[in-house]
């Protein structure tokens, strides 16, 4: 089975400055999903970034990038120009690529608790 | 605004109590979902519907029942629940099978339950 794990309970960031989130999983596969969400104080998770393992390119998004380490089986969330919108709770999940109804087979992290400093 | 809608959004109950939590979602996905989000702990997939029928039911207890009457609408009814189960009941929908070229998750704000 495969597990992700988010070592930062808490992170924080002073406003305009540029965090890291680490993830690492752990899987024997070769062929799968990884996923950023951010779940804000509304509680609505809304998805911030997505990376295929066989993409070679870290996945961009305006001021959001990832640094996908396959063989290290890792998967870093980097924040730039930190807002406080950025505020949030961030998960790291993980989605097998088999079957025809993998998008349900998400694996969650525990959750890393970001706070953006004025 | 995602499209998906939970009702209530704060819910207190006592054990011999029975309740329904409410999903709705009104963006065409085919498949639905429920998780349990425990403080300090990776969300939970409890059940998943496609095309209102049940596809996964991840070892959850008979006292959480799910139902799903159309594509559109997902049900949780809860019975004699237990203080353990005080948690963020999160409801997600998407568009799942072979034609689907994006299968990101919509959430919902989740309806806070609260056990006594």
């Amino acid at each position: 089975a495969q597990t992700v794990t988010q070592s930062q309970p808490e992170m924080s960031v002073q406003e305009a400055e540029t965090v890291t989130l680490s993830c690492t999983y752990d899987t024997s596969e070769s062929d799968y999903y990884l996923f950023w969400y951010k779940q804000p104080p509304s509680r609505q998770m809304i998805l911030v970034i997505r990376q295929e393992a066989y993409k070679q390119q870290n996945a961009t998004e305006n001021r959001f990038s990832v640094n996908f380490q396959k063989a290290a089986k890792s998967f870093s969330l980097k924040i730039s120009d930190s807002q406080l919108g950025d505020a949030a709770m961030y998960f790291c999940a993980y989605r097998s690529e088999v079957g025809e109804t993998s998008g349900s087979r998400l694996t969650f992290g525990e959750g890393t608790q970001l706070t953006v400093n004025p | 605004e995602t499209g998906v809608t939970q009702t209530p959004r704060h819910l207190v109950m006592g054990m011999t109590n029975k309740k329904s939590l409410k999903c709705e979602q009104h963006l065409g996905h085919n498949a639905m979902y429920w998780y349990k989000q425990s403080a300090k702990k990776p969300l939970e997939l409890m059940f998943v519907y496609n095309f209102k029928e049940q596809t996964e039911n991840n070892s959850v207890p008979s006292r959480f029942s799910p139902e799903c009457p159309n594509s559109s609408h997902l049900f949780l009814h809860l019975h004699t629940l237990q203080p353990e189960d005080s948690a963020l009941y999160l409801c997600a929908s998407n568009q799942q099978g072979v034609l689907a070229t994006n299968e990101k998750l919509f959430f919902g704000s989740g309806t806070q339950l609260s056990v006594l």
